[in-house]
């Protein structure tokens, strides 16, 4: 069965840094995905992205955070300068069309230090 | 208004039973509910998903109990077994312009004691 893959599986990175987190949707899903988990919490949205471009965003993907499509299999996050508080899972999530089925990723632990 | 509400945080059941976890939601606008299970170390995976035009939808031991007067919906999971143990977690969104995120709720913890 198809999944989404996420690469590096746990990212350790200094405060102030840049982080890519990477992922590769399922190859004839249209739309992509980003969330968080904080330790504990709940599943966050952080942004959908279609057509390459981002299509709805939530108050915590700020100017911090972009997205980017840079071939036809890949789909990244980057955090432009990473803070003690955006330690979490990331997972990226795929789906066919706007509204049904998300598949997600295993996600990626970010630790930041 | 977008906050899923869900509960109860941890359930207990014994091996054979019936597992039954609650959510609560405010946005009238919400018009698609999954239920995610997931496993320590791994992604959310989709089990269950219903849309309000239907009060009940059924997959083997998963069924989804949907009142949408009551803005409320359920998970029951029947012949509960040891391997259904993990945190399982509702959510909603709605289908109107965009590609709207899953709001989540907080989850439940859950253990099937055999």
């Amino acid at each position: 069965e198809p999944e989404v893959t996420q690469t590096p599986s746990h990212q350790v990175t200094q405060m102030g840094q840049e982080v890519i987190l990477r992922c590769v949707p399922i190859s004839n899903h249209l739309y992509f995905y980003w969330y968080r988990q904080i330790l504990g919490q709940k599943v966050e949205f952080l942004v959908s992205f279609y057509n390459n471009e981002i299509s709805e965003k939530s108050e915590i993907f700020d100017d911090q955070f972009s997205v980017e499509r840079p071939d036809g299999s890949n789909f990244t996050l980057k955090i432009r300068s990473t803070k003690l508080e955006d330690s979490a899972m990331y997972f990226c999530a795929s789906s066919v069309g706007d509204v049904g089925p998300q598949h997600f990723g295993d996600g990626t632990r970010l630790s930041i230090l | 208004q977008q906050q899923v509400k869900q509960s109860p945080q941890s359930l207990i059941v014994q091996k054979g039973g019936i597992s039954i976890i609650n959510c609560a939601y405010e946005n009238t606008a919400f018009d698609y509910f999954p239920w995610y299970q997931q496993f320590p170390g791994k992604g959310p995976a989709l089990l269950i998903a219903i849309r309000p035009d239907v009060s009940e939808k059924k997959e083997g031991r998963f069924t989804i109990s949907f009142n949408k007067s009551a803005k409320q919906f359920s998970l029951h999971i029947m012949d509960s077994q040891p391997g259904d143990s993990a945190t399982y977690f509702c959510a909603a969104t709605d289908s109107g312009g965009g590609a709207d995120g899953l709001t989540f709720g907080k989850g439940t913890h859950l253990i099937i004691q055999p």
